[in-house]
C-alpha cells in the first residue's frame, strides 16, 4: 500500500518569501508518479506539477520549483516569491499504475502581506 | 477552469434519502475519477470509469454507487446517507487510464446531510 505523508500542517509565511513544502512518497512500487495540487479557499482542486519516478531531473516552471528524490522517497516542492494568492492548501499526491490518487492530508500556507 | 464540470454544487438533505451526483468530464477524456473529501478522512478515492467500464475500486461504501454513461458523463449515486457522508465529492478527468495520467478535477459537490 502506498503512503503520503505531508508533515508540514500549516506554513505562515510574510509575502516574497520562499515556501518549501514537504513530501514523502512509500510505496513498493517501482514506477509511480507524483503530483502537486492546490486548494485555494474557492474549494476546487487545482493541478500544480506531476512527476515519474524515473525521472529524478529537478525543473522549475515559473515560481515553481520541485526536487524529487528517489533514495529518500521526497517530493519536495517550493514557490519563489510567494504572493497571497499562493495561500491555499497543498496536497502531494502518488499515483499507482492503475492511476488511483492517495492524496497526503495537506499543508496550509498562508501568505501575509 | 479545468473543463470538467459538476452538478450540483451544493445539496442539503436528510438521513436515509438518496442523491445523484453528476460528472461531465473535459472533452476528449475517457476516465472519471471519484473522490470524497471530508475532515476526518481527507483526500479518498472511491472508484474510476474507463469508457464506461469500472477500472478501479477504492474506499466506496456498498451504499454509494456509480456508473459511466456512453456519453462518458459519469453520476454518483449516494443512498441511505448518514451524517457522516457529509462531504466535498470531486469528479476528475484524464484522457486515457494508467498512472501517468494527469487528473483534472471538477469544483466538486458539497454535500450536507442533516
Amino acid at each position: 500500500a502506498q503512503k503520503v505523508t505531508q508533515a508540514q500542517t500549516e506554513i505562515s509565511v510574510v509575502e516574497k518569501e520562499d515556501v518549501t513544502l514537504d513530501c514523502v512518497y512509500e510505496t513498493r512500487d517501482t514506477t509511480y508518479y507524483l503530483f502537486w495540487y492546490k486548494q485555494p479557499p474557492s474549494g476546487e482542486l487545482v493541478f500544480l506539477i506531476r512527476r515519474n519516478s524515473f525521472d529524478e531531473q529537478n525543473e522549475i516552471s515559473g515560481r515553481y520549483s520541485w526536487n524529487f528524490q528517489k533514495s529518500t522517497s521526497s517530493f519536495n516542492f517550493t514557490i519563489t516569491a510567494s504572493q497571497v494568492v499562493d495561500s491555499a492548501v497543498y496536497f502531494c499526491a502518488g499515483g499507482d499504475s492503475w492511476g488511483k490518487l492517495q492524496f497526503g492530508a495537506g499543508t496550509q500556507v498562508v501568505v501575509t502581506p | 477552469d479545468s473543463g470538467v464540470t459538476q452538478t450540483p454544487k451544493h445539496l442539503i438533505t436528510a438521513t436515509g434519502q438518496r442523491v445523484t451526483l453528476r460528472c461531465s468530464p473535459r472533452s476528449g477524456d475517457l476516465s472519471v475519477y471519484w473522490y470524497q473529501q471530508s475532515l476526518d478522512q481527507g483526500l479518498q478515492f472511491l472508484i474510476q470509469y474507463y469508457n464506461g467500464e469500472e477500472r478501479a475500486k477504492g474506499n466506496i461504501l456498498e451504499r454509494f454507487s456509480a456508473q459511466q454513461f456512453p456519453d462518458l458523463h459519469s453520476e454518483l449515486n449516494l443512498s441511505s446517507l448518514e451524517l457522516g457522508d457529509s462531504a466535498l465529492y470531486f469528479c476528475a478527468s484524464s484522457e486515457r487510464t494508467g498512472g501517468g495520467e494527469t487528473q483534472y478535477f471538477g469544483p466538486g459537490t458539497r454535500l450536507l446531510v442533516l
